[in-house]
């Protein structure tokens, strides 16, 4: 099973809006709502952003939101902070053989 | 507040076996599945599998079948993740964190180095 598809890396002004793809199969991301993304700051663990396409935990920030249309999936950072620059993941549910597989990662950069 | 405190660093020769081990707290352990995700040096993520606590079913990647082994202790709360047969390509930050489908709370991570 290969990794899913993200850019290497995004990047935008204070306040911008930038959105991150993240790009499967018809037998991962376009098969099921169970795609999530996670925040990785260097050297940190990784901190679940949105879950089940676009479901966003408690108290993380309304301005990450998730959407998925057919085999990709994305994330939107609107009003884009300083804070926000991190490396992002994207996962997805792969069927009972594979279950799960992440995305290449998504090193997001404010200008 | 749920916690998942990992063991510490390990240093292990080329063939040799690691078991890191993930404490739970704040929680009901046996209500979550535990996964486990690694992360080379200056790689992605990459899942490894997860387990059940309620009744000890496991799942791993199929480039890991038969080097690695998932278990839990529910009465102290802690899963454990051994890989056997280590390989320099195993050298990597090893997460615990609970869930399957959604992963929201992860472990502090363990640096396991493979080198001879």
């Amino acid at each position: 099973q290969s990794a899913l598809t993200q850019p290497a890396s995004v990047s935008g002004s204070p306040g911008q809006s930038i959105t991150i793809s993240c790009t499967g199969t018809s037998s991962d991301v376009g098969s099921y709502n169970l795609v999530s993304w996670y925040q990785q700051h260097p050297g940190k663990a990784p901190k679940l952003m949105i879950y089940e396409v676009s479901k966003r935990p408690s108290g993380v920030s309304n301005r990450f939101s998730g959407s998925k249309s057919g085999n990709t999936a994305s994330l939107t950072i609107s009003g884009l902070q300083a804070e926000d620059e991190a490396d992002y993941y994207c996962c997805s549910y792969a069927g009972s053989s594979t279950y799960y597989v992440f995305g290449t990662g998504t090193k997001v950069t404010v200008l | 507040q749920v916690q998942l405190v990992q063991s510490g660093a390990e240093v292990k020769k080329p063939g040799a076996s690691v078991k890191v081990s993930c404490k739970a707290s704040g929680y009901t352990f046996t209500s979550y599945g535990i996964s486990w995700v690694r992360q080379a040096p200056g790689q992605g993520l990459e899942w490894m599998g997860w387990i059940s606590a309620y009744n000890g079913n496991t799942n791993y990647a199929q480039k890991l079948q038969g080097r690695v082994t998932m278990t839990t202790d529910t009465s102290t709360s802690t899963a454990y993740m051994e890989l056997r047969s280590l390989r320099s390509d195993d050298t990597a930050v090893y997460y615990c964190a609970r869930g399957v489908a959604t992963i929201d709370y992860w472990g502090q991570g363990t640096l396991v180095t493979v080198s001879s």
